[in-house]
């Protein structure tokens, strides 16, 4: 069976600071993984999606990712945090060609950004 | 289109009352999804209808839970005989296809009392 883990409940970081928002998941084949963000009262949002090639992925408002399949992660970054960036985070995997029918998702990383 | 939109977005009931969420997806997206969130967890599968059949359904969905997509169009879910453990964000996506993005409606927060 998928699973994520999100190591981190809630992370606090300085406006101006970088960001890493740690992900790690169990999956049988290689995974499809993802990342959205959920703003107070908001759906989720799409941030960026890992299926192949490149293990570094871009994403929307300056968030990458990493891919590391040796150690089984994929960590959220960002060089420099915006207060508008307070959220909740998700990582989710997916098997079937990521299919939302499939995700799998952690319980989330609380982000507070201080002025 | 706006979106993927939810209804209510807040509704409190009574335990032991039946409640009933709408969806509306993007207007051309066929597949639709019904997810569940606790409080301090992440989202968890429901249900996943391809146009107006319901395809697959999590064993989350107890037999008091029942989805329909009639038409295609928008979906609702229902709960019956609602419990305390049933409070939670309800949370409603839609895709164009099985491999593409999924966008989330906003969710509807259920608190039973």
């Amino acid at each position: 069976a998928q699973s994520v883990t999100q190591p981190d409940i809630h992370i606090t970081v300085s406006e101006g600071a970088s960001l890493e928002l740690r992900c790690n998941y169990s999956y049988g084949a290689t995974p499809y993984l993802f990342w959205y963000v959920q703003s107070p009262g908001q759906g989720l949002q799409l941030l960026l999606k890992y299926f192949s090639g490149d293990t570094l992925v871009q994403g929307i408002k300056g968030f990458e990712a990493e891919f590391k399949r040796s150690q089984s992660s994929f960590n959220l970054r960002k060089p420099s945090v915006h207060w508008s960036d307070a959220a909740e985070y998700f990582c989710a995997v997916g098997g079937l060609s990521g299919s939302a029918r499939q995700l799998t998702f952690g319980s989330g990383t609380q982000l507070t950004v201080l002025p | 289109d706006t979106g993927v939109s939810q209804d209510p977005r807040h509704k409190i009931t009574k335990r032991g009352q039946n409640v009933t969420f709408r969806c509306d997806p993007i207007s051309e997206h066929n597949r639709l999804y019904w997810y569940r969130q606790t409080l301090g967890q992440g989202p968890e599968f429901l249900t996943y209808f391809q146009n107006e059949a319901q395809l697959e359904k999590s064993r989350l969905l107890s037999d008091r839970f029942s989805a329909e997509r009639p038409k295609g169009s928008f979906s609702t879910l229902e709960i019956q005989r609602t419990e305390q453990g049933d409070s939670a964000m309800y949370l409603c996506a839609s895709s164009l296809y099985d491999t593409t993005e999924a966008f989330f409606g906003q969710g509807t927060r259920l608190t039973v009392v």
